[in-house]
């Protein structure tokens, strides 16, 4: 079993429509947890940290479910350059070393249509 | 304007040759990250950096080497021992211990010819 896994997609969703994913990891002691958007041929760029007590940012919410290890990224009222990759990461603690290293999904490919 | 720069954008290397790519932050950033993204697979750790004069291997180390003489470089030099060379190569950085959130350069594109 992967650290981290995601559903690859693509999610085809039309516009307007709320869409949501998760993301799975296997090390309960993980503390961090971010969602990252990944454009085409470009760079990852963090979309948001996720809290314990989840977050909210505009139209994007991100939720933490401890008990069965899991974050989700929910997008309200998508447009269409809402198109992307998104990555999710999670702190996995190395032994004998203080900071934490981030392991990745392979992402989720959302396209919205119009 | 503060950010992660990589160098070159796009390079083209013959089999059995070194290169070096490079990676530099003007953050004050004590953490730098090397990582590999093939298609359709997640970031993958190849050398992580959490002070100056100090760097540990990630997951796939074998075949690539880092030095970190200063804090604002990250050097990569992908030697001709690494078999499968030909991928998205992208330096990252963090504020350090209790911060991990990482901020990432464009990305270097290696070609093995």
């Amino acid at each position: 079993r992967k650290e981290v896994e995601q559903d690859p997609g693509p999610f085809n969703v039309p516009e307007g429509a709320t869409v949501a994913f998760n993301c799975t990891y296997s090390n309960s002691a993980s503390q961090s947890f971010f969602w990252y958007r990944q454009d085409c041929r470009k760079e990852p760029k963090l979309l948001m940290s996720v809290y314990s007590s989840g977050n909210e940012d505009g139209r994007f919410t991100a939720q933490l479910n401890r008990a069965s290890q899991y974050i989700s990224l929910l997008i309200r009222d998508s447009k269409l350059s809402d198109s992307a990759t998104y990555l999710c990461a999670v702190n996995r603690q190395v032994l004998m070393d203080s900071n934490y290293q981030l392991i990745w999904g392979a992402g989720t490919k959302l396209i919205i249509k119009p | 304007d503060g950010g992660i720069t990589q160098s070159p954008k796009y390079l083209f290397r013959k089999e059995g040759q070194n290169v070096t790519l490079s990676c530099e932050q003007n953050l004050n950033h004590d953490a730098m990250y090397w990582y590999r993204q093939d298609p359709g697979q997640g970031l993958r750790l190849i050398y992580y950096s959490q002070i100056v004069n100090d760097f540990q291997k990630g997951d796939i180390a074998e075949g690539y080497s880092v030095s970190r003489e200063k804090k604002e470089s990250f050097p990569l030099t992908v030697t001709s021992a690494q078999k499968n060379p030909t991928a998205f190569y992208l330096c990252a950085s963090s504020r350090g211990e209790g911060y991990n959130e990482q901020f990432f350069g464009p990305g270097t594109r290696l070609t093995v010819l």
